[in-house]
């Protein structure tokens, strides 16, 4: 059974700051896993997507990997700005095509 | 474009009662997926529907059912309703069911059960 984990479940940093969130994953086989962000009471909105054949994927100051032998995914916020505080959660698509997901890392980025 | 859209956002119910849900999809996408999201948590795998057949289903009652309309656009239903349904309600839509299309979420519905 797949089991997705996300650590930390929150942080808080200073503005400006680079920060990596993390991902970790039971089952290898995976078709893609994709990276949410989500505001307070609000729907998800998809920020990268990653095929199971491929190592990272680039969106501007985010940049998300993927290591399916060792389950592992980090995103990397470059710069972190007010604006990026919400819930960011990963999500595997495995064999039978629906998402599993983590709980969430509550992001907190200082003025 | 029109994203996904879901109605209403939000909605209050008594123990008991019943509800529906709505969702069109992302233009062009033939596939709809239903989610709850409780309160701290990651979204759970509710249903999905293609070509207005449930395809896959996840560790949910019989409360919850569901349909797609021919043009795509689908309902949730939850009867007899519990407090335990409270909850975000998201709907994702995508083309087609090979296992590597990104999905696209809405803005959800927030259910709160009294």
């Amino acid at each position: 059974k797949q089991e997705v984990t996300q650590i930390p479940a929150a942080l808080s940093v200073p503005e400006g700051e680079n920060l990596v969130l993390n991902c970790s994953f039971t089952d290898s086989a995976i078709y893609n896993l994709q990276w949410f962000r989500q505001d307070p009471g609000k729907g998800l909105t998809s920020l990268l997507l990653i095929q199971s054949s491929q190592r990272e994927q680039t969106s501007g100051r985010l940049n998300a990997s993927l290591d399916k032998s060792s389950g592992r995914s980090t995103l990397y916020i470059a710069a972190s700005q007010p604006g990026d505080s919400a819930t960011y959660l990963c999500a595997v698509k495995n064999s039978s095509y629906k998402l599993i997901f983590g709980s969430g890392t509550r992001l907190l980025v200082r003025p | 474009d029109a994203g996904v859209t879901q109605s209403p956002t939000h909605l209050i119910k008594t123990r008991g009662q019943q509800v529906t849900l709505r969702c069109s999809p992302k233009s062009g996408h033939d596939t709809v997926s239903w989610y709850q999201q409780a309160l701290g948590q990651g979204p759970q795998f509710i249903f999905q529907y293609y070509e207005e057949e449930e395809r896959q289903r996840g560790n949910f009652p019989d409360r919850f059912s569901g349909h797609q309309f021919p043009n795509y656009s689908s309902e949730l239903n939850v009867n007899a309703l519990l407090l335990g349904d409270s909850a975000l309600y998201l709907c994702a839509s995508s083309d087609g069911q090979g296992g590597k299309e990104k999905l696209f979420f809405g803005s959800g519905t927030q259910l709160s059960v009294l």
